[in-house]
């Protein structure tokens, strides 16, 4: 069965403290994965899609790479600003490409 | 135009209510979606929509009827809605079913009393 795990399932950082996020998946023949920041009461923004093992993609404070069982988003220096809800999702070469989201991790970032 | 929009923001009815969600991109995407989310938990699909025509459809309860008039608008018709339906809907849209950098919505936050 198609899986989307993420962990830490929170994390505190102190402002310009780097960490790393990490998404582990388990689909049967990966498409595409996507990066979403999603803010409390808001829709999701989209942030990277990384398609094959080896791939990286920055913005900004962020980098995201990708494996072949796991990606991370690195955050290099975060602000408070960076603060939410950080999710990843997957889509599978299933029958219909679904798209799987994993559970998210949630970043605080302290002043 | 690069958003996608969603009215109402807020919505509380009860539950003998007909009501419904609108949604509208102007991106010329042709593949747009329906979510609901709980809090604190990730975005469950509802609905695919892929040319107009509805091509997923998540074993979701007929209380929920999806539309699409055409490929900028998006409907979701709710009626006879239980207070566990009570969530954040979400709207999103992709250039097709297949490119899926998906572009959400701010969301309705619905309450059923």
């Amino acid at each position: 069965e198609d899986q989307v795990t993420q962990s830490p399932e929170a994390l505190r950082l102190q402002e310009g403290e780097s960490s790393s996020l990490n998404c582990s998946y388990t689909v049967s023949g990966l498409r595409g994965l996507f990066w979403y920041r999603q803010d409390p009461g808001k829709g999701p923004e989209f942030l990277f899609t990384l398609y094959s093992a080896g791939e990286e993609k920055e913005k900004e404070r962020l980098k995201a790479t990708l494996t072949k069982k796991e990606s991370f988003l690195h955050i290099t220096a975060p602000k408070p600003e960076d603060s939410a809800t950080y999710l990843c999702a997957v889509q599978a070469r299933t029958s219909y490409d679904k798209v799987i989201f994993g559970p998210g991790t949630s970043l605080s970032v302290i002043p | 135009d690069t958003e996608v929009t969603q009215t109402p923001k807020h919505l509380v009815m009860g539950m003998t209510n007909k009501k419904s969600l609108k949604c509208e991109q102007h991106m010329g995407h042709r593949a747009m979606y329906w979510y609901k989310q709980k809090a604190k938990k990730p975005p469950e699909l509802m609905f695919v929509y892929s040319y107009e025509k509805l091509s997923i459809n998540e074993s979701v309860p007929s209380r929920f009827s999806p539309e699409c008039p055409n490929s900028s608008l998006l409907n979701l018709h709710l009626h006879a809605l239980q207070p566990e339906d009570s969530a954040l809907y979400l709207c999103a849209s992709s250039l097709a079913e297949t490119y899926n950098e998906q572009f959400f919505g701010p969301g309705t936050r619905l309450t059923v009393l």
